[in-house]
């Protein structure tokens, strides 16, 4: 079956420090993989995404994610966070079972907290 | 630009009412559509999909439904809501015609079952 798991409810981090939030896969084929945040009460916002290419992946705000395939893992970081960043952080990936409606498996999602 | 509206942002119902969530998409056409429930803040639920007009496809056998009346246009209705019909309800698109294949969300419905 394929699957993502967020292995942290919640990260904790202060602010000036690299943060780093974690992500493991498994699929059949290749994997498509992505990242979203979420900011209380809103829909969910899309920040970067590995479709091929290279491992290191820049997206929005200042995040970027490094895809290791020998590890299934595509964890998100940022070199400096920000309290701004607090928010819940969802990985995904395309349910390649699923050609025709190309949905998307997520994770139950890290809360990040920076504290200033 | 592509944009997608939902409507009503919050809903407090009572249960056995009905219910109609309602999603359009501006600026693209033929988009893949999906509706999700989120619980508790947290995992997102797929709920269904449609990939053009009048084609909905169930991911949780479940009191809802969803139709797709015009191409950009998807709706999520219940006859009888349940107090575990109560959650975040998303909707969203991504390109119908292959690629990119990341989807994007709106800004969700709470509704509240009481």
């Amino acid at each position: 079956a394929q699957s993502v798991a967020q292995p942290e409810d919640q990260v904790n981090v202060a602010e000036g420090n690299p943060l780093t939030v974690k992500c493991t896969y498994s699929v059949s084929g290749n994997p498509y993989l992505f990242w979203y945040v979420q900011y209380p009460n809103r829909g969910l916002q899309f920040l970067l995404k590995y479709i091929t290419g290279d491992n290191l992946v820049k997206g929005s705000y200042g995040f970027e994610a490094e895809f290791n395939k020998s590890q299934t893992s595509f964890h998100l970081k940022k070199p400096s966070a920000l309290v701004s960043d607090s928010a819940l952080y969802f990985c995904a990936v395309r349910d390649n079972a699923n050609q025709a409606g190309t949905a998307l498996i997520f994770g139950k999602g890290t809360t990040l907290s920076v504290s200033s | 630009s592509q944009t997608i509206h939902q409507w009503p942002a919050t809903l407090v119902q009572p249960v056995g009412s009905p219910l109609s969530l309602e999603c359009t998409v501006e600026g693209t056409s033929n988009p893949n559509l999906y509706w999700y429930r989120q619980a508790a803040g947290r995992g997102l639920q797929l709920l269904f999909y449609s990939v053009g007009i009048g084609q909905i496809s169930s991911e949780v056998p479940q009191n809802l439904s969803a139709s797709r009346p015009q191409d950009r246009q998807f709706i999520l209705s219940s006859k009888k809501l349940l107090l575990s019909d109560s959650g975040f309800y998303l909707c969203a698109w991504r390109s119908g015609a292959g690629g990119p294949y990341e989807q994007y969300f709106g800004p969700g419905t709470r509704l509240t079952v009481t």
